[in-house]
């Protein structure tokens, strides 16, 4: 089945640095691809998507890239916050499936 | 127009108890989908179920753990005699026509 492997699994970085956080996926048919943050406690609150039929995708100061050859995508996080401080999730859907495999999650903190 | 909703936020049973969690999906959304999330860990997938139907258990435990969405009402994810490896925090999900999961607030279960 699908696996979803996540680096780094904490991240640390200065006020108005980027953050970069990467995800490799095993199935070549997965195709799609959500990015998760969740502050303590609460729900798992989507950020950013990106299909496999697209290569980046940006919103204000958050991008996604994907690279279906080598079967991995990135987070970028750009002029960085102290609230973007979370635990931060990329997934995949496994072809065929509406299921969402998880990676292992990055603890971003974000230093004043 | 209300989110995934899910009750109760926080339940406490006894070694040996039942536990029912429940989930009303976003308007107009037919897709649900329930993960677990132990401490410090990321979500697992458990199940996905459309009305009435459940379409991949694969993720279920094969004792104690069911789960429905009848064609009135919640979807009810249902744990019988659990043990202290049942805390977590139990999540649903929901989508529409495409694959876009938002999630609930969850359940956290605590087993004393």
């Amino acid at each position: 089945g699908e696996n979803v492997e996540q680096h780094p699994s904490t991240l640390s970085v200065q006020e108005g640095d980027s953050a970069v956080i990467k995800c490799t996926y095993s199935d070549s048919a997965s195709n799609y691809f959500p990015w998760y943050k969740q502050e303590l406690g609460k729900r798992p609150q989507l950020i950013i998507d990106i299909r496999s039929n697209v290569g980046e995708k940006k919103d204000q100061r958050i991008a996604v890239t994907l690279n279906k050859t080598a079967k991995h995508f990135s987070l970028h996080i750009t002029e960085t916050q102290p609230e973007d401080s979370a635990v931060y999730f990329c997934a995949a859907t496994p072809g065929g499936a509406q299921k969402l495999v998880f990676g292992q999650g990055t603890r971003l903190t974000i230093n004043p | 127009n209300a989110g995934v909703m899910q009750n109760p936020r926080h339940l406490v049973r006894r070694r040996g108890q039942e536990a029912r969690l429940r989930c009303s999906p976003m308007k107009g959304h037919s897709h649900v989908y329930w993960y677990r999330q132990l401490p410090e860990e990321g979500l697992k997938f458990m199940v996905y179920l459309q009305k009435e139907n459940i379409i991949d258990e694969s993720g279920m435990p094969k004792e104690r753990f069911s789960a429905e969405f009848p064609k009135e009402g919640p979807s009810i994810l249902r744990i019988q005699q659990v043990v202290r490896g049942d805390s977590a925090a139990y999540f649903c999900a929901s989508s529409g026509s495409e694959e876009t999961q938002y999630f609930g607030p969850g359940t956290r279960l605590l087993v004393l």
